[in-house]
Order: C-alpha cells, then structure tokens, then sequence
C-alpha cells in the first residue's frame, strides 16, 4: 500500500521566517495530496491542498508544490506567525478519491518570538 | 455553516465492553470517513461510507464497524475493547468524488 513520509519531525523558526516541510510518496498512482494543521484538542483542518496536473499552488502566506517524477510534495509557509504554532500533516491518496488518505507522521511547528 | 460534530468528545470504557461513537456531517456532504489516530500509528483510515453503504475500507479487525443512516449520519462501534482502542477518532466528511476531507474534532476513548 501507499506510504508517506514526512520530515521533519519538529522545526523551530522565528516569527517571520519560513519554514518548509517535505513529504515523499511510495504509490505512483497517488493524485491527491492534501496538507492538514491539527491544534491541541481540535482535529486537522485542511489548509491547502494539489492535485498531481498541478506542479504548485498558493494561497496567500502558505504553498506547496510537488514533484511526481521524485514522488515528493513540500509545504511552504512564508513570513510565520505565532499562531502557526501547530502539527502538520501531509497526505496522499491513491484511490481516486480523496476519503482514504495515507497520512505522514506529522512536523510540529513552533513559531518563537 | 456548521463544521463536523462528533459525540461524545471523551468516553471511558473497561476492556471487553463495546462503544459507539456518532458523527454529524457537515449540512451537504454525503460521504462520511472515520480516522484513528495515536502517537504510535498515527492518523489511520477505518472506513468511509457513502449514501448508506461502505465505499472503503482500511486494515482493521472485524471489531470496527460503521453505518451510515439516510440523513447522512454515521456511527461507528467497537466490539470488545482492547487497551489498545485507546485512541483520539476523528470523523471527516465530503462532497462526493474527490472532495477535500473536513475533519470534526474528534472522540477521545479511553479504555482502562
């Protein structure tokens, strides 16, 4: 089945700065690939997502692109801010539909002052 | 517009008993999807259902079960409690077709 990986487990930076997670995929067949931030004591909330016809996508502050021929998505947050304080997941589904996702194992991101 | 509402939010329950936990779509969406997740194995797919039937399915024991009713609602039951259930399980629901998953914010179980 499909496995993701996901790097770093923890990423300090200072308000302002950027920060970038990365994923890689094992399933070519893999089109979907969506990025969640989970608060303490609230499920993941969708915060963008890319479909593989697509090779980059913004959304103000925050990016990500991927790369099929390396199977490997990034996460891109520009100009951070304390409340981006948060877990971060990846995930990619290989079924055709976007309800089974195989999810990373999560970057804890902690924006400092 | 309402988000996902899962209830209860904690439960606690001795090895061996069962438990159901219930989910509310969000108004419109169709297709309901429950996660598992622990610090262990992570976030994990049990199962997704879609106008009443199971569309998918993830790789756990026949002891995790789910229905979906026709408003859309879903429920899920664990059978026979093992310590290892314990576990924060999220319900998500969608659109039809590739839809991006909105999560609720989860049942907190706990089996002592």
């Amino acid at each position: 089945g499909e496995n993701v990986e996901q790097h770093p487990s923890t990423l300090s930076v200072q308000e302002g700065d950027s920060a970038v997670i990365k994923c890689t995929y094992s399933d070519s067949a893999s089109n979907y690939f969506p990025w969640y931030k989970q608060e303490l004591g609230k499920g993941p909330q969708l915060i963008i997502d890319i479909r593989s016809n697509v090779g980059e996508k913004k959304d103000q502050r925050i990016a990500v692109t991927l790369n099929k021929t390396a199977k490997h998505f990034s996460l891109h947050i520009t100009e951070t801010q304390p409340e981006d304080s948060a877990v971060y997941f990846c995930a990619a589904s290989a079924t055709g539909t976007a309800s089974k996702l195989t999810f990373g194992t999560g970057t804890r991101l902690q924006v400092t002052l | 517009k309402a988000g996902v509402t899962q209830t209860p939010r904690y439960l606690i329950k001795t090895r061996g008993q069962q438990v159901t936990l219930s989910c509310s779509p969000i108004s419109g969406h169709r297709s309901v999807s429950w996660y598992q997740q622990t610090p262990g194995q992570g976030l994990q797919f049990l199962f997704e259902y879609f106008s009443e039937t199971q569309r998918n399915k993830g790789n756990f024991p026949g002891r995790f079960s789910g229905r979906q009713f026709s408003n859309s609602r879903s429920e899920m039951n664990v059978s026979t409690l093992e310590l290892g259930d314990s576990a924060l399980y999220l319900c998500a629901s969608s659109l039809p077709y590739n839809s991006p998953l909105h999560f609720g914010n989860g049942t907190r179980l706990t089996v002592t």
